[in-house]
């Protein structure tokens, strides 16, 4: 496996269910994000990670709780979501680099959520 | 505040004719700027990026943008589109840190 990977590719939930998107970095990065992209919106930050710790949360509703066990791999945990969380969710990684200089992120391909 | 700003959410063009997708940005600060490209059901791919020296910069697929600091504009074109080059593009800043600032998107249309 190359690059940055997601799964599921797609995912239908009822607002009473439990899952989890996984994302996974082979790039040997040290940040990881949660994107959401909804149709006619700009890109969402939701989470970053810098070294396993978060450094991040864009005022996310609490259903939705993020997980980085280590620099290589993130989770982002769904619990009774709403239909209006229905949307493709994007994971990315980068370097982390010092104040001012540049971090190229990388993107999966994402997780098209649907929530009824 | 920082801010992207792409007006046109689609552009038809027919095949082999030139394109531009246009991108205004407002910072108070010095900003790199990016183009990615979101193909169907896939995730998004750098396109190219502004980070210094020459204003006119060239990415992938025969893309290239120039950066214009007085219109506070990045505008990506080329020269002759394909019908592969049907997909969104995203135009993005960051100030230098891990926040990127992303435009709403232009879907890109071409037509045989």
């Amino acid at each position: 496996e190359t690059g940055v990977t997601q799964t599921p590719r797609h995912l239908v939930m009822g607002m009473t269910n439990k899952k989890s998107l996984k994302c996974e970095q082979h790039l040997g990065h040290n940040a990881m994000y949660w994107y959401k992209q909804s149709a006619k919106k700009p890109l969402e930050l939701m989470f970053v990670y810098n070294f396993k710790e978060q450094t991040e949360n864009n005022s996310v509703p609490s259903r939705f709780s993020p997980e980085c066990p280590n620099s290589s791999h993130l989770f982002l945990h769904l619990h009774t979501l709403q239909p209006e969380d229905s949307a493709l969710y994007l994971c990315a990684s980068s370097q982390r680099s010092a104040p001012g200089g540049y971090n190229e992120q990388f993107f999966g391909p994402g997780t098209r959520l649907t929530v009824l | 505040a920082q801010s992207v700003t792409q007006l046109d959410s689609q552009v038809p063009v027919f095949e082999e004719a030139p394109v531009e997708l246009r991108c205004n940005y407002s910072s108070s600060v010095s900003v790199y700027l990016f183009w990615y490209v979101q193909y169907p059901n896939q995730g998004l791919q750098l396109l190219l990026k502004y980070l210094s020296g020459s204003t006119l910069v060239k990415g992938i697929n025969g893309f290239e943008a120039e950066f214009n600091k007085s219109q506070t504009s990045f505008h990506l074109r080329k020269p002759s589109v394909h019908i592969s080059d049907t997909a969104e593009y995203f135009c993005a800043l960051s100030s230098g840190t891990y926040k990127y600032i992303f435009g709403t998107g232009t879907r890109l249309k071409v037509l045989a």
